[in-house]
């Protein structure tokens, strides 16, 4: 497609249940990230992935949090046991490259409700 | 650590009046900045950017100066419309080798007709 593709948009969850949230990057565009955004904590960066392997997972805030990405494409974002504080919108965005200035596109998100 | 700090919100404005949504950051070296906008429904996306010193980006009548002497990079706008409704985000990135954006906390400005 000509953008970032998120999906499920929106999920809503049990406390204690798995999620897989999926992005489609734009095609041929290397490089891909997650992103959190949620109220009073803003936009927090999860993992980048380079590729299929991801050299900075420091944004993940626990175990529960894991990420995969296949054939240097699609790329699943999954948390383990969810909580309520996991209610948030979960950002992807991709760029071609990682150079300075390089424009990061973001996709429009993935709605996580945690109950 | 790198940091960007956004003046808080919400900015309320009238229509056709002069627009400024302060950001200074903190970086151990020279990085891009940006400013990114999220309208209501909407993703983020990019509203502009600057990659050295002095550098001017802009982009639908909206402009910011990137000033290493002050470590700031303002966004301004002469004369607002109510679509400029939305939620503004000032990042920098460039630091790393992955490019990886951090972001402000973001500033909500609301325009009134």
């Amino acid at each position: 497609g000509a953008g970032v593709s998120q999906s499920p948009s929106n999920k809503v969850t049990e406390k204690g249940k798995d999620v897989e949230l999926r992005c489609d990057p734009i095609s041929g565009h290397t490089a891909l990230y997650w992103y959190r955004q949620s109220l009073g904590q803003g936009l927090e960066f999860l993992i980048y992935f380079q590729g299929n392997s991801a050299p900075d997972k420091s944004g993940l805030p626990s175990d529960r949090f894991s990420a995969e990405r296949t054939g240097g494409s699609v790329s699943t974002l999954t948390i383990q046991r969810t909580q309520q504080e996991d209610s948030a919108v979960y950002l992807c965005a991709s760029s071609f490259e990682t150079g300075s200035g390089n424009t990061i596109y973001f996709g429009e998100g993935s709605w996580l409700t945690v109950v | 650590g790198n940091s960007v700090t956004q003046m808080e919100g919400p900015v309320t404005l009238s229509e056709e009046a002069f627009l400024t949504i302060n950001c200074t950051y903190t970086a151990t070296g020279y990085p891009s900045l940006f400013w990114y906008v999220q309208y209501p429904g909407e993703g983020l996306q990019l509203l502009l950017k600057a990659t050295k010193a002095d550098d001017k980006g802009s982009n639908k009548g909206f402009e910011a100066t990137y000033r290493k002497e002050t470590t700031s990079f303002h966004l301004e706008k002469g004369s607002v419309q109510v679509s400029d409704s939305a939620v503004y985000f000032c990042a920098l990135s460039g630091l790393s080798n992955t490019g990886k954006l951090i972001f402000g906390q973001g500033t909500t400005l609301q325009v009134k007709p």
